[in-house]
């Protein structure tokens, strides 16, 4: 089956602690992102990657780090998380950007205390 | 810069009245206009277009693409209460832009 697959669904963790949410797609596709969603403010874009090892800041990238090691994966690095990255936090892939829709995670549902 | 604008941002109506909502967009190397329903999970796809006034159908759902205004519409015809959802707008250009959405809300 055709999925995007995030870990974990929920997350409580402590200030400063340092964590990483993981997402893998096993659709071979090349463009994967990470999105934040928070009360009025919609989805908004942390980072994104084309391709394998080239990723580039989205609007809200402060705080956070990915990487792109192989195409299937894309995990979103918290080095030291705060109270204010407290939100639902959304990985989704596409062929590419362009004529394709994007395939979206269950998402992953952080509280930083 | 690039942006997605929808509205309204909240609707509240009754079961069977017909709904329409709005996106326009200011996003460079346009490619696609996408819409997705997210009901308290993820967002699931709905429709995609590319091409100027031609509408796309799924029972009563319906949008369509003005490349010329750079907007599209979403209309809902008859509406349940299991459309109440959260509807967002997405347009793909060199990255994809998100609306803030559009929350429905069908009370019976």
């Amino acid at each position: 089956e055709a999925q995007v697959t995030q870990n974990p669904r929920y997350l409580i963790t402590v200030t400063g602690k340092k964590l990483t949410v993981t997402c893998s797609q096993n659709m071979n596709h090349e463009y994967m992102s990470w999105y934040r969603q928070d009360p009025g403010l919609g989805l908004r874009q942390i980072y994104y990657s084309m391709n394998v090892e080239v990723t580039d800041k989205g609007d809200v990238p402060e705080g956070y780090k990915v990487s792109r090691k192989e195409k299937r994966n894309f995990p979103l690095i918290l080095e030291s998380p705060s109270p204010n990255q407290t939100s639902l936090y959304f990985c989704a892939s596409s062929k590419r950007t362009g004529n394709t829709e994007a395939f979206f995670g269950q998402g992953t549902r952080l509280t930083v205390v | 810069e690039d942006k997605v604008v929808q509205s309204p941002l909240s609707l509240v109506v009754h079961e069977g009245d017909t709904v329409t909502l709005n996106c326009s967009y200011e996003v460079t190397n346009f490619r696609s206009l996408l819409w997705y329903k997210q009901e308290k999970k993820a967002p699931t796809f709905l429709f995609m277009l590319t091409s100027s006034g031609i509408e796309k159908k799924s029972g009563r759902l319906s949008s369509i693409l003005d490349k010329k205004e750079l907007s599209s519409i979403l209309n809902i015809t008859a509406t349940q209460t299991g459309d109440s959802a959260i509807y967002l707008c997405a347009v793909a250009g060199n990255q994809f832009y998100f609306g803030t959405g559009t929350s429905l809300t069908v009370i019976p």
